[in-house]
């Protein structure tokens, strides 16, 4: 059961160039997200897709963009990398979007600007 | 819009003792909780959910909660932790927030277990 996959698990850039992860989920579900997480800062919606075809803005949007590439794949692209963009990067998936949806997540990706 | 505070970032239990994480949330309705483990190097996992009915809430892993709504509190508690309980643990309320109905998480308790 491989539930959430990211790729690349690690990965390191230099400042100004561009990167995307992906992320893909076997579980049939609508909804997917991406996160970050920072310590001490806990995780902060990037970007969500409510369903195949839509996607939304997150608590901390500036600097990404996303593409729903169709139900089961959601990938994050950062056009220029900068190092306040160094984090852990999570995509998670969901049956649906709502308040009651527990959430899936991948393992992460580690990624480093320098 | 809703939000949830954890107020310890690091707890630190010996083995076999019992353990409470904190949890406090704002909304105004009956709100949706979740609890949420991350093992280092990991994603994160559910650990149990509330969303009605019963306020002591039965999760994986010995786990369990209790939802007060005086206290506004969705503690999380184990009557006692093994070593493999080290980790950071996550509360997460869902209600409306900016357009979305998202949960949002609280910033993690990190868990030391001494041996």
């Amino acid at each position: 059961n491989a539930g959430v996959t990211q790729t690349p698990k690690f990965q390191v850039l230099k400042t100004g160039q561009s990167m995307t992860l992906q992320c893909a989920q076997d579980m049939n579900h609508n909804s997917m997200y991406w996160y970050r997480q920072d310590p001490g800062m806990g995780l902060r919606l990037i970007y969500y897709s409510a369903s195949e075809g839509t996607t939304d803005k997150g608590e901390v949007p500036n600097g990404y963009n996303v593409s729903r590439l169709n139900k089961r794949e959601f990938s994050l692209r950062l056009e220029s990398a900068a190092p306040s963009q160094t984090s852990v990067y999570f995509c998670a998936s969901s049956v649906l979007e709502g308040p009651n949806q527990p959430q899936h997540f991948g393992d992460g990706t580690r990624l480093s600007i320098l | 819009a809703q939000s949830v505070t954890q107020p310890d970032i690091h707890i630190t239990v010996s083995e076999g003792a019992s353990l409470e994480l904190r949890c406090n949330y704002s909304y105004g309705a009956t709100p949706y909780l979740f609890w949420y483990v991350q093992s280092p190097g990991q994603g994160l996992q559910l650990l149990l959910k509330y969303f009605s009915g019963d306020t002591l809430v039965q999760g994986i892993k010995g786990f369990e909660a209790e939802f007060k709504r005086s206290q506004s509190s969705f503690n999380l508690r184990k009557p006692s932790v093994h070593w493999s309980d080290a980790a950071e643990y996550f509360c997460a309320v869902g209600g409306p927030s900016g357009g979305s109905y998202i949960p949002t998480f609280g910033r993690g308790t990190s868990l030391i277990v001494h041996p």
